[in-house]
């Protein structure tokens, strides 16, 4: 059963760099794509980004200039930064495994971490 | 960049109920659609992907269909433990966007 733990600073002060790791467990990082979704206090989900296993990346053009993910595949491990945080950037924040169906091969969320929740409060 | 909007973003209902929610797109997604239910202090689980392909482990009391612009999740008999809110996602652009939200309340 795959399982997706994750860590990381809960409470930063505006202006610092939020940093998340994700560990896979279960499963393999191959042939798959692992993201970044957000859901800020009482509201609804925002996708962050993206990463495989061979380092390739996609962002949110609205987050792109203060986002990078990277993978650690000898660890089983990605991670996510976010600099220059602003209380806009308080939310939970999950990871989760992207698969594909079919022929199209359809992206789907399939697996979620538990969220971690980050607060940036002076 | 693709919009997505549910209605009704709440709803009132009884166990044993039927239940549609519907998901819109501003542009075609043709079945780049999928469905996720989230609990308070949980992280969302997938419940349809493609449109209307039930994920492993999920009651086949949901359903879903639609292709195109118009997609609609059913729950046709309610059950307690589906009370929760659910959300529709795009996978066709670049955004992976999620709908706003539907709330299903006793």
């Amino acid at each position: 059963q795959v399982q997706l733990q994750q860590w990381g600073a809960g409470l930063l002060k505006p202006s610092e760099t939020l940093s998340l790791t994700c560990a896979v467990y279960g499963g393999s990082l191959s042939n798959y794509n692992w993201s970044w979704v957000r859901q800020p206090p009482g509201k609804g989900l925002e996708w962050i980004g993206e990463i495989n296993d061979s380092g390739s990346t996609n962002y949110n053009p609205s987050l792109k200039s203060r986002v990078t993910i990277s993978v650690d595949t000898s660890k089983k491990q990605f991670s996510l930064r976010l600099s220059s945080v602003t209380a806009a950037d308080t939310a939970v924040y999950f990871c989760a495994r992207g698969d594909t169906s079919g022929y199209y091969e359809i992206p789907y969320f399939s697996y979620w971490g538990r969220g971690t929740p980050v607060t940036v409060s002076s | 960049d693709i919009q997505m909007t549910q209605s009704p973003s709440s709803l009132s209902a009884s166990v044993g109920d039927r239940v549609t929610i519907t998901c819109r797109a501003s542009q075609s997604i043709t079945s780049y659609l999928n469905w996720y239910q989230q609990k308070p202090g949980e992280a969302p689980k997938l419940l349809i992907y493609a449109a209307s392909t039930l994920q492993s482990g999920v009651p086949s009391r949901f359903s879903a269909s639609g292709s195109g612009t118009d997609f609609t999740l059913t729950i046709s008999s309610l059950q307690p433990e589906d009370f929760a809110t659910y959300y529709c996602q795009e996978s066709y652009g670049s955004l992976r966007t999620f709908g706003q939200g539907t709330r299903v309340e006793i």
